[in-house]
């Protein structure tokens, strides 16, 4: 089956620092979200990318979406201590038949931003 | 707007009691359902999906098993709870926005319910 992996398992950064993470896939995904966690909550979608190559900013957030489709990279720019928390991308196959509506998630990188 | 009501919050079960969580949906017309696990704060383990009523797949063999009574709602259950089964329960919705061969789609998530078998 699919599977993302996701990198690095955790960062701990000072504030005002920027942030890198990726995912890769052993396997393409038309569809790549990343989404954060706070501690307790469900995960909030940050960012949605469905070209390959497209290039995405949300505020200080920017994501993209590998040419190869197997894989994306999201960067925080001037990290704040609400930063911290858990990432998680996501890949989804799309396309007809139900299976290919699943979302495969890697296993999170856990920010932690020193003030 | 679309919505996402996750209920209970959290939930203290005995081993051996039955369990029904629900998930209901509001704001959007057949959306695909989903049931993840979060064990440990890390990691989202796909349960069941759903892509319409009574449509239910399941992703890995377990104690739980899950229902899509109505269009928006969502229901995971069990009849007798394992130890095994304590953990983090989130509830999703997704809607495909297909255009030919380019499908897409965002999922949104609910609050969670902290379940914890004692």
């Amino acid at each position: 089956g699919q599977q993302l992996n996701q990198s690095p398992q955790s960062m701990f950064i000072q504030e005002g620092e920027d942030v890198s993470m990726n995912c890769t896939s052993s396997s393409i995904f038309n569809t790549w979200l990343w989404y954060k966690q706070d501690p307790g909550e469900g995960p909030v979608l940050l960012i949605a990318l469905y070209k390959a190559g497209e290039l995405t900013s949300n505020g200080r957030l920017t994501a993209q979406f590998g040419i190869t489709r197997k894989d994306s990279f999201l960067n925080i720019s001037a990290s704040i201590p609400s930063d911290v928390g858990i990432y998680f991308c996501a890949g989804q196959l799309g396309g007809s038949g139900g299976s290919n509506y699943k979302l495969t998630f890697g296993k999170g990188t856990l920010l932690t931003v020193n003030p | 707007s679309q919505t996402i009501h996750q209920w209970p919050a959290t939930l203290v079960q005995p081993v051996g009691s039955p369990l029904s969580l629900e998930c209901t949906v509001e704001g959007t017309s057949n959306p695909n359902l989903y049931w993840y696990r979060q064990a440990a704060g890390r990691g989202l383990q796909l349960l069941f999906y759903s892509v319409g009523i009574g449509q239910i797949s399941s992703e890995v063999p377990q104690n739980l098993s899950a229902s899509r009574p109505q269009d928006r709602q969502f229901i995971l259950s069990s009849k007798k709870l394992l130890l095994s089964d304590s953990g983090f329960y989130l509830c999703a919705w997704s809607v495909i926005y297909g255009e030919r061969y380019q499908w897409d789609t965002e999922a949104f998530f609910g609050q969670g319910t902290r379940l914890t078998v004692v």
